[in-house]
């Protein structure tokens, strides 16, 4: 049973930059698709990118200019960098799991909040 | 994008009755297609994949079907812990894209 748990800040200022952490149990990040995803009131759920294989990253366009991910395969870990963040980016950021690229979210984490303020 | 549009936003129900939530897509995304339960404070979880393909674990009241760009979920018979709120979310682009999600209710 794979688990996921997401960690960072959940307060960040305007224009400075994201960083979330979701550590993996019971599943290798050298295989399926591994993704960000985040909720807002105002956009509902936006899918934000994957890792797969650790060596192909697929970003979301609306995002692509802002957001970068890692993997750490020896921390069995990936992460989210989001730079130049407005109050748009406020959200709850889930990391997540899908089998092969068309299966679905299967794992979840527990998400995070994450709030823009000054 | 692939625009998804779910119908309807929200629904009351009781226990036992039927329900059916429709996605549509703007594009055909052959079977692509996956449905979620969220409860409050919790993460999405998947009920249903490939359109029709129950995730494991998940009760077999729940059930999906439609291709191209018309789908739907059905709960066969509502019970108590079915009030939540149902999204579908495509698979077919790898730009993913989600309903905006229908609310069901306690009548």
């Amino acid at each position: 049973q794979v688990q996921l748990q997401e960690s960072g800040p959940g307060l960040v200022k305007p224009s400075e930059t994201l960083s979330l952490t979701c550590v993996v149990s019971g599943g290798s990040l050298s295989s399926y698709y591994w993704s960000w995803i985040r909720q807002s009131p105002g956009k509902g759920l936006e899918w934000i990118g994957y890792s797969y294989y650790t060596t192909t990253i697929n970003y979301n366009p609306s995002l692509k200019s802002r957001v970068t991910f890692s993997v750490d395969t020896s921390k069995n870990q990936f992460s989210l960098n989001l730079t130049s963040v407005t109050a748009a980016d406020a959200a709850i950021y889930y990391c997540a799991k899908a089998r092969f690229r068309n299966s679905g979210f299967d794992s979840w984490g527990q998400g995070t909040l994450v709030t823009v303020s000054s | 994008d692939i625009q998804m549009t779910q119908s309807p936003s929200s629904l009351s129900a009781s226990v036992g009755d039927r329900v059916t939530i429709t996605c549509r897509t703007s594009q055909y995304i052959n079977s692509y297609l996956n449905w979620y339960q969220q409860k409050p404070g919790k993460a999405p979880k998947l009920l249903i994949y490939a359109a029709s393909t129950l995730q494991s674990g998940v009760p077999s009241r729940f059930s999906g079907s439609g291709s191209g760009t018309d789908f739907s979920l059905t709960i066969s018979s509502l019970e108590p812990e079915d009030f939540a709120t149902y999204y579908c979310q495509q698979s077919d682009n790898t730009l993913y894209t989600f309903g905006q999600g229908t609310k069901v209710e306690i009548k």
